[in-house]
């Protein structure tokens, strides 16, 4: 199985700080991959697909980037609603799709 | 509106079965893949299982193979999750998940965009 490294697992930000999330991979998985976002309590909603295409109806401020192995997720400007645990999940093996634990993104 | 809605979840003891359902509405659900992920207390997303559009290709994690199945119903727009054996690691909120996928250049990229909100299963004595 491929398995998926975020760092770091927890963050604590300001509004209006820009902040990095980086997910690796065990193995090239070229742009198969995926970012999510989950609020407590709710299901995870797609931010970013193909590693850097911004599905539709989210917020330009988030940002997708990598291939191969190393990929990183990026808020450009950090908003209260953005607080939430993100996850990158790859597609290389789909339909095996693997997650990476989440990164856990709190108010300073 | 495009909507997936899970049914089923709720305490069993370990060893015990449970069927999980997933209603879709709002698309051509015969038309798509669908998942089932889970996400123990406190923990990250797994996926459980695929199923293909007609119902022909399965997939299962390691973790469930040989206790779940998997199966759809393509005239009652509905998925399902047979559980047996039920462990207490498999205690966890399920969401069955629709899969799409985009063509770029010469490359098929899969990602789910339709999520239903989840149904929580404990199995505990």
């Amino acid at each position: 199985d491929i398995q998926m490294t975020q760092s770091p697992s927890s963050l604590s930000a300001s509004v209006g700080d820009r902040v990095t999330i980086t997910c690796r991979a065990s193995q090239s998985i070229s742009s198969y991959l995926n970012w999510y976002q989950q609020k407590p309590g709710k299901a995870p909603k797609l931010l970013i697909y193909a590693a850097s295409s911004l599905q539709s109806g989210v917020p330009s401020r988030f940002s997708g980037s990598g291939s191969g192995t190393d990929f990183t997720l990026t808020i450009s400007s950090l908003q209260p609603e953005d607080f939430a645990t993100y996850y990158c999940q790859q597609s290389y093996s789909t339909p095996r799709i693997t997650f990476g634990q989440g990164t856990r993104l709190e108010i300073k | 509106e495009v909507q997936l809605v899970e049914s089923g979840g709720g305490l069993v003891q370990p060893g015990g079965s449970l069927r999980l359902s997933c209603a879709a509405s709002g698309f051509t659900f015969s038309s798509y893949e669908m998942n089932w992920v889970r996400q123990a207390p406190g923990k990250g997303l797994e996926w459980v299982s695929y199923i293909s559009s007609s119902g022909s290709t399965i997939y299962y994690a390691d973790s469930v193979k040989g206790r779940f199945t998997i199966s759809r119903d393509n005239a009652k727009n509905s998925l399902y999750l047979q559980m047996n054996s039920l462990r207490a690691e498999d205690t966890a909120v399920y969401y069955c998940a629709r899969p799409d996928q985009i063509r770029v250049d010469y490359y098929y990229y899969y990602y789910m965009d339709v999520w239903g909100k989840g149904t929580t299963v404990t199995v505990s004595s």
